[in-house]
């Protein structure tokens, strides 16, 4: 059964960098095809993808914000970890990361979410 | 960047069908996926590729893909489906995912 869930902190300052956990369970980001996504979603808005890394360490950012994130992982951990830098309150929002379903452009797991605010 | 359409909302009787469209310039030539996702729950794949359903979702759930238009249906529409519904693409360089649809279940 494939898991995940996002942890950090809630409360982020303008202008800190957020950095967020994804720990998930159920596959590994080892066999060929496998991926992680990171997305968000402001309150009351459309779905915004961040960032993917695939299981040979290649990545892909949204043009957007490209600047501004880095993703990696730890396959000895599970883990993939999102940054983002220079918080502005229109980071607001619910982070989500996913399971890239293998060798297809859909998610097919997700976690729960982790809401971030940015206010001083 | 690639653009994705939908109607912000779409409403239909219990029992009847719901036909949510997703639009962009030939759509036809992408795999589109589709999510349905309720109020403080995280987004659930239901169509993929197009036409697929992943496992567990149900056969009312279906979809269709050409031209510049892709379309999901939701036939026999029970109150349990009334949600937020996205479309999602990848356009070679971007995850990019519609405006959202909500469906409301009168």
């Amino acid at each position: 059964q494939i898991t995940l869930k996002e942890s950090g902190p809630a409360l982020v300052k303008p202008t800190q960098t957020l950095t967020l956990t994804c720990t998930f369970s159920g596959f590994t980001l080892i066999p060929s095809g496998v991926a992680v996504g990171w997305f968000r979603q402001p309150p009351g808005k459309a779905l915004e993808w961040l960032a993917l890394i695939y299981w040979d360490d290649n990545v892909r950012y949204s043009p957007s914000l490209k600047t501004r994130i880095t993703i990696a992982k730890d396959t000895s951990k599970n883990q993939v970890v999102l940054t983002m830098t220079h918080m502005d309150p229109v980071d607001t929002g619910t982070y989500y990361c996913a399971h890239r379903t293998v060798y297809k452009s859909s998610f097919d797991y997700w976690g729960q979410g982790t809401l971030v605010t940015v206010s001083s | 960047s690639y653009e994705l359409t939908q109607p912000p909302s779409v409403s239909v009787a219990p029992g009847q069908t719901a036909t949510i469209t997703c639009g962009g310039n030939n759509i036809g030539s992408l795999s589109v996926h589709w999510y349905q996702q309720k109020p403080g729950q995280a987004p659930v794949l239901v169509v993929c590729d197009d036409s697929d359903r992943p496992s567990g979702i149900p056969e009312r759930f279906s979809g269709s893909n050409s031209g510049n238009t892709a379309t999901l249906t939701i036939s026999r529409v029970e109150a349990g489906d009334e949600a937020d519904y996205y479309c999602q693409v990848w356009d070679s360089s971007s995850y990019v995912f519609g405006p959202g649809t909500k469906v409301t279940v009168l």
